[in-house]
C-alpha cells in the first residue's frame, strides 16, 4: 500500500525551461511534505518543504504547490539547469502518533539537457 | 564538515556473517533514523530513535538491531546476513519540536552487498 506516489519515473526538459514534478498521496492525515534531490552514490538532500496549512512555498528557482483537496503536490523548477539532473523524491509525514518518519515516493529521474 | 556521516560506504560480506554500520550526526538533532533503499529504489523507514529511545520499529526482522549509545549516534547491527539484505542503508537525523516536523538530513548511504 503505497501512500505516496510519483507516477512519472522520468522527465526530460531543455535547459532554461520549466521542470514540473508531480506527487500524489492517499493519507489525508499527512501534514508536512518535502522534496529531496538525490545524486548517484549520495544521500538524499533536502530541497524544499511545505506545511499543509499553506498551498505554496517558494525558494529561489524551486516552488512547491500543494492541493489538499486533490491530495497532490508538485515541484516547479524554473529555469531548469543541467546541474538539476538527479532523482527527485517526494516525501510526506504526519498523522496520529506523529513520529517524524517520512513516507517516500518512488522517485522521478529528471534530466535537464543543455 | 559532514553533518550526518555513516561508515562504511561500501560493505561486501558473505551470507551468515554479522556486520555493523555506524552513523553519527553533528547537527545537535534529537531524532535519528535508519532507512533502507531496496533494489526497486523505494526508500523505507526501518527504525527511529528520539533521545536514545526507540520510537519506530517498522516490521523489520529481529536480525536487525539498532543501538543508540547517545543521541548523536545510531548504529545498525545485522546478524546472520541474507542475500535479501542487500540494499543501500541510509542514516538520517532531524530536530523535532513538539509535534512539529522538520526536514531530515541524510548520510551518504552504505551499500551492503551480501554474496
Amino acid at each position: 500500500d503505497q501512500q505516496v506516489k510519483q507516477n512519472s519515473p522520468s522527465l526530460s526538459v531543455q535547459e532554461g525551461r520549466i521542470s514540473i514534478l508531480n506527487c500524489d498521496y492517499t493519507n489525508s492525515m499527512f501534514d508536512y511534505f518535502l522534496w529531496y534531490k538525490k545524486y548517484p552514490a549520495e544521500g538524499p538532500t533536502f530541497l524544499i518543504s511545505i506545511s499543509s496549512i499553506k498551498d505554496k512555498n517558494e525558494d529561489g528557482r524551486f516552488t512547491v504547490f500543494l492541493n489538499k483537496s486533490a491530495k497532490h503536490l508538485s515541484l516547479h523548477i524554473v529555469p531548469s539547469q543541467p546541474g538539476d539532473s538527479a532523482v527527485y523524491f517526494c516525501a510526506a509525514s504526519g498523522g496520529s502518533g506523529n513520529t517524524g518518519k517520512l513516507i517516500f515516493g518512488q522517485g522521478t529521474t529528471l534530466q535537464v539537457k543543455p | 564538515d559532514t553533518a550526518v556521516s555513516q561508515t562504511p560506504k561500501y560493505l561486501v560480506t558473505q551470507m551468515g556473517n554479522d556486520k555493523s554500520i555506524k552513523c553519527e550526526q553533528n547537527l545537535g538533532h534529537d531524532t535519528m533514523y535508519w532507512y533502507k533503499q531496496d533494489s526497486k529504489k523505494f526508500l523505507k523507514i526501518m527504525f527511529s530513535y528520539n533521545n536514545k529511545e526507540l520510537i519506530i520499529n517498522e516490521t523489520v526482522p529481529n536480525r536487525f538491531s539498532p543501538k543508540s549509545p547517545d543521541k548523536a549516534h545510531l548504529n545498525l547491527h545485522i546478524n546472520s546476513l541474507e542475500l535479501g539484505d542487500s540494499a543501500v542503508y541510509f542514516c538520517a537525523s532531524s530536530l523535532r519540536t513538539g509535534t512539529m516536523n522538520t526536514e531530515a538530513f541524510f548520510g551518504q548511504g552504505t551499500r551492503l552487498t551480501v554474496v
